[in-house]
Parts: C-alpha cells; structure tokens; sequence
C-alpha cells in the first residue's frame, strides 16, 4: 500500500515569512515527485516537480527531495496572502513501462496572515 | 493551447440514476487519468488509460464504475446505479507520455465534474 503524508494544519505563516511544507511517503520505487496547489473548489495546479535528490528552486518555491529518507519538502519564500491554498504532495512510482497514478497525500492547508 | 476539459462541471443525480462524465485531455497527451477527491482528502486514483488501452483500473470502487477511451483521445466515466457515497469531485487528468521520470510524466488536471448523489 502507497502512502504519501502530510501533516493537515493549517499552518499559519506571516506575509513575507518562509513557509515550510513537509511529506513523507513509504514506497522506496517512487521516482517523481510533485508539489500542486489546490485552491477551494478548484483542481490541483502543479507548482513543482523532482525527481533528484537536492534541491530545485523555481521563483519563490524551492523543492527538496532526499529517497534516503524518503521525503520531499516545499519551500515558499517571501509568503503572499495569495498563496493561502491547499497543497498537495504527489508520488508516481513508474513500473514496466507504464506508469502508475499519482498517490496523494491529503494535503496542507496553508494560511499566509496579511 | 487549451488544457484538460471536463463536462459537466456539476452534476446532480438522483439516487440509482446512471451518470457520464466526459474529459478532454490536452491534444497530444498519450495518457489519462480518473481521480476522485472527496471533501477534504487528496484525489485517489481510479483508472488510467495509455491511448485506448485501459491499463489500470485497480482504484475503481467497485464494478458500478466503468471508464472508457476509445479512440485513445476523449474519455468517459461511467457512473451505474449512482449511490450516496459516490458524492465527490471527479478529477482527470492527462500527461504528455510515459517512461522515465521526467517532464512528459508530469499530470495536468481539469477542473474536475463536481458530482452530487441525493
């Protein structure tokens, strides 16, 4: 059984602060990850995607993935109110060719405060 | 270019009734995927299509649920016999190609059919 976790919150961050989003997942054959944005009642927008260990930045977000220890992180600097969402970590374990679908976590839901 | 399309963006059905949900995946994209997210929860996985080819069905709740491709672009979701516990956004979603990880791999998703059971 895939499992992906991440810790619900909310989190509350400051405007302007780093806002840090953690998660875990339990099969060690995952090879792509991927962070999405899910605003209310919309779907999922990718943000990021990793698939080496180390860092990838991209603007204000910068991914983190260790397979050592099986987590990848998100990193949002400079928080705006706008990023106030819903953010889902995402696993895709490529097996024979084909490709699994994506496991989720249930998400984080992050609270940039003005 | 245009992104993955569903219709409809809501629907209402009556309990028992039989629903379809159709997708559009982004002109090109060889695969295609069915997630369900209840409230609250990330999106599960349903099925998953390479082309026409349905090669993964294993998150499908049970045989009341039927999906389709079969010209290997527009997909349809069949729900049968609709039930409460169905009630829940219906998310697809289509990627360029398969193989190693990489770019093609990554899944764009459409705005999902909002499904209510009464």
């Amino acid at each position: 059984q895939k499992e992906v976790e991440q810790n619900s919150g909310p989190l509350s961050v400051p405007e302007g602060a780093i806002a840090s989003l953690n998660c875990t997942y339990s099969d060690r054959g995952s090879q792509s990850f991927f962070w999405y944005r899910q605003y209310s009642g919309k779907s999922p927008e990718l943000i990021m995607s990793i698939y080496s260990n180390g860092d990838k930045e991209d603007g204000r977000f910068t991914a983190q993935l260790n397979k050592a220890s099986q987590y990848v992180s998100l990193l949002i600097r400079d928080s705006q109110p706008s990023d106030s969402a819903t953010y889902l970590c995402a696993v895709n374990t490529l097996t024979g060719g084909g490709a699994d679908g994506l496991t989720f976590g249930k998400g984080t839901h992050l609270i940039i405060q003005p | 270019g245009a992104g993955v399309s569903q219709s409809p963006r809501y629907k209402v059905a009556k309990r028992g009734q039989d629903v379809a949900l159709r997708c559009d995946p982004i002109s090109g994209h060889v695969s295609l995927f069915w997630y369900q997210q209840a409230l609250g929860q990330g999106p599960e996985f349903l099925t998953y299509f390479q082309n026409e080819a349905q090669l993964d069905k294993s998150g499908l709740p049970s045989d009341r649920f039927f999906a389709e491709r079969p010209e290997g672009s527009v997909s349809t979701l069949k729900i049968q016999r609709t039930q409460q516990e169905d009630s829940a956004v219906y998310l697809c979603a289509s990627s360029l190609s398969l193989g190693p990880a990489g770019s093609t791999d990554t899944q764009y998703f459409g705005p999902g059919t909002r499904l209510t059971v009464l």
